[in-house]
């Protein structure tokens, strides 16, 4: 598509409840980045995938968090047993080569999560 | 863990000044470096980037200026514009961590008509 495809837009779930947040990147972009805002802070980082390789998983908060790229496409981020302070915009990005040094990345509009 | 800060939470301009934006960063290892503005309710978009070789770079009414001795990285706005009013990001990458960027708390703009 033309532009990183988030969904949903929006997802109220009750706490302990599990979630899936979707992104679809630009097609043909070999990098793609999950990030989480929480309201009025910047960005921090969750995980990100890279072609083939390993995923980074340093930035996931705890083992409720985890992510999927299948196909090297569409990626789905999943956290379970939902808490109040899961509670933000997730932001997901990608960009078409991260080993070019220089990355910009391309974000999608976000999903924002709110837990009660 | 290393970090990337900003100086200024809140950025009040008239319209037609021009905008400082200041941002410090930690780690002397980052070679890249890039702004971001993000408007409500959207995701971040791209405005500059500047790798570590040059010391500054200029695009549409925006100019980023590197400090590597300072660490402190800048974004410049001429002629400030209504539009212009967003959150701003600064982010920083480097090989060793393979450009993966670490974001700023951001600054906001407001623009004042």
């Amino acid at each position: 598509g033309a532009g990183v495809s988030q969904s949903p837009s929006n997802k109220v779930t009750e706490k302990g409840k599990d979630v899936e947040l979707r992104c679809d990147p630009i097609s043909g972009h070999t990098a793609l980045y999950w990030y989480r805002q929480s309201l009025g802070q910047g960005l921090e980082f969750l995980i990100y995938f890279q072609g083939n390789s390993a995923p980074d998983k340093s930035g996931l908060p705890s083992d409720r968090f985890s992510a999927e790229r299948t196909g090297g496409s569409v990626s789905t981020l999943t956290i379970q047993r939902t808490q109040q302070e899961d509670s933000a915009v997730y932001l997901c990005a990608s960009s078409p080569d991260l080993n070019s040094g220089a990355n910009v990345l391309t974000f999608g509009a976000g999903s924002r999560l709110t837990v009660l | 863990g290393e970090s990337v800060g900003l100086h200024l939470p809140t950025l009040s301009v008239q319209e037609g000044d021009n905008s400082i934006i200041n941002c410090a960063y930690s780690n002397s290892a980052s070679d890249y470096f890039i702004w971001y503005k993000q408007e409500s309710g959207k995701g971040p978009q791209f405005i500059i980037d500047i790798r570590s070789n040059m010391d500054k770079r200029q695009g549409q009414r925006v100019t980023v200026l590197l400090n590597k001795t300072v660490k402190h990285l800048s974004l410049q706005i001429a002629a400030t514009q209504p539009g212009d009013s967003a959150v701003y990001f600064c982010a920083e990458g480097g090989l060793e961590s393979s450009y993966k960027l670490i974001f700023g708390s951001g600054t906001r703009l407001l623009v004042r008509p």
